[in-house]
């Protein structure tokens, strides 16, 4: 099956410096990779996603890129603020329209610091 | 509020017990899920259920018992459950499957935080 590695687990920044998050994974059937967002005492919330047509995708200061052939694919956050301080997870899936499975990597401790 | 609630926050049981987690979502919603979330380890999607239909099963023990009465409710029945299965739940919902295009944006409850001694 599906392994997704994440690093780093923690992650300590300065406001306005840029985070970036980084995640491998086995399957080389996947091809929908989505970051989730988790602040505390709520649950994940899906904040960008990349399909595997694509290299990169971006979203204001969230970015995601998306390297098929390594097999590894990274979460880019410019201009951090402390709104940003969350645990930041990423997935894998293969989507083939039946069993599809969705796999998550052990999550990243974002801490924007003043 | 994300409109799904989850009941109760916080249980504790024995191995030997039985007891049910409920999850009801105010939004619609025609999907909803199951997940398992443990200290250092990844977030497991345990159940997938559609239109009370459940989708996908990943691999969970059968001491975990799904139901899906209608779209709007799901609970998680536990019995003879593990010190192991100790985590955080937490039910979610979507439009449509995570999948697809209207299914992506899940919306999660709080989490019913569980110990089993």
């Amino acid at each position: 099956g599906e392994n997704v590695e994440q690093h780093p687990s923690t992650l300590s920044v300065q406001e306005g410096d840029s985070a970036v998050i980084k995640c491998t994974y086995s399957d080389s059937a996947s091809n929908y990779f989505p970051w989730y967002k988790q602040e505390l005492g709520k649950g994940p919330q899906l904040i960008i996603d990349i399909r595997s047509n694509v290299g990169e995708k971006k979203d204001q200061r969230i970015a995601v890129t998306l390297n098929k052939t390594a097999k590894h694919f990274s979460l880019h956050i410019t201009e951090t603020q402390p709104e940003d301080s969350a645990v930041y997870f990423c997935a894998a899936s293969t989507i083939t329209g039946g069993g599809n499975k969705l796999t998550f990597g052990t999550g990243t401790q974002l801490k924007v610091e003043l | 509020e994300t409109g799904v609630t989850q009941t109760p926050r916080h249980l504790v049981m024995g191995m030997t017990n039985k007891k049910s987690l409920k999850c009801e979502q105010h939004l619609g919603h025609n999907a909803m899920y199951w997940y398992k979330q443990s200290a250092k380890k990844p977030l497991e999607l345990m159940f997938v259920y559609s239109l009370e239909e459940r989708v996908e099963n990943n691999s969970v023990p059968s001491r975990f018992s799904p139901e899906c009465p209608n779209s709007s409710h799901l609970f998680l029945h536990l019995h003879t459950l593990q010190p192991e299965d100790s985590a955080l739940y937490l039910c979610a919902s979507s439009q449509d499957l995570w999948w697809d295009d209207r299914g992506k944006e899940q919306y999660f409850g709080p989490g019913t935080r569980l110990t089993v001694t």
